[in-house]
């Protein structure tokens, strides 16, 4: 089955610097990946997802990356704010089938003022 | 519309109790999923429910853990004889049919084993 590993699990940056997030899957044939962002006492929430048939996609400061054959997706925010602290969690997916899931290990990003 | 529900949003039980812990997904959402959040940790895989079809049941830790989904609607999950290491909270999510569609989480159930 699928399996998602997660990089770093923790990540610091200061207030207005870049923070980026790594995500490795197994299944080659994943083709759908979305990111999750859990702030502190709250439940996930997703906050961006891209398909296979691109290489990134991006949402005002957020963007995501997608290399197919390093089987690896990355999240990159920019400008970092104090509310962009939480813990993000990616996953992977098959687009056809009812297949489930797979959620990355989560990172717990801090944002320094 | 409403969000998805869990109750109760706090247990604590007694050691070697059973527990059941109940999700209302939105309606009209197909697929639904249990996962158990450690404090600190990431979403921990339990069960996958998908319209008519045999649930997923391969990230249930042992065979104290069990769920199911009435009417393709709520759904229950029940752990018997709970340990201390059961204690975590319990994340139900539903979404419409398939993998990709977004999962709206629920606010989690806090399971404290004494």
């Amino acid at each position: 089955g699928e399996n998602v590993e997660q990089h770093p699990s923790t990540l610091s940056v200061q207030e207005g610097d870049s923070a980026v997030i790594k995500c490795t899957y197994s299944d080659s044939a994943s083709n759908y990946f979305p990111w999750y962002k859990q702030e502190l006492g709250k439940r996930p929430q997703l906050i961006i997802d891209i398909r296979s048939n691109v290489g990134e996609k991006k949402d005002q400061r957020i963007a995501v990356t997608l290399n197919k054959t390093a089987k690896h997706f990355s999240l990159h925010i920019t400008e970092t704010q104090p509310e962009d602290s939480a813990v993000y969690f990616c996953a992977a997916a098959r687009i056809q089938g009812a297949q489930k899931l797979v959620f990355g290990q989560g990172t717990r990003l801090t944002i320094n003022p | 519309g409403a969000g998805v529900s869990q109750s109760p949003s706090n247990k604590v039980t007694e050691k070697g109790k059973d527990v059941e812990l109940r999700c209302d997904p939105i309606s009209g959402h197909t697929a639904l999923y249990w996962y158990r959040q450690s404090l600190g940790q990431g979403l921990e895989f339990l069960i996958y429910f998908q319209g008519n079809s045999a649930p997923d049941k391969s990230g249930l830790p042992s065979d104290r853990f069990s769920a199911e989904r009435t009417g393709g609607s709520v759904s229950t999950l029940t752990i018997q004889r709970t340990q201390q290491e059961d204690s975590a909270v319990y994340l139900c999510a539903s979404s419409l049919t398939g993998a990709t569609r977004e999962q709206y989480f629920g606010p989690g159930t806090r399971l404290t084993v004494t």
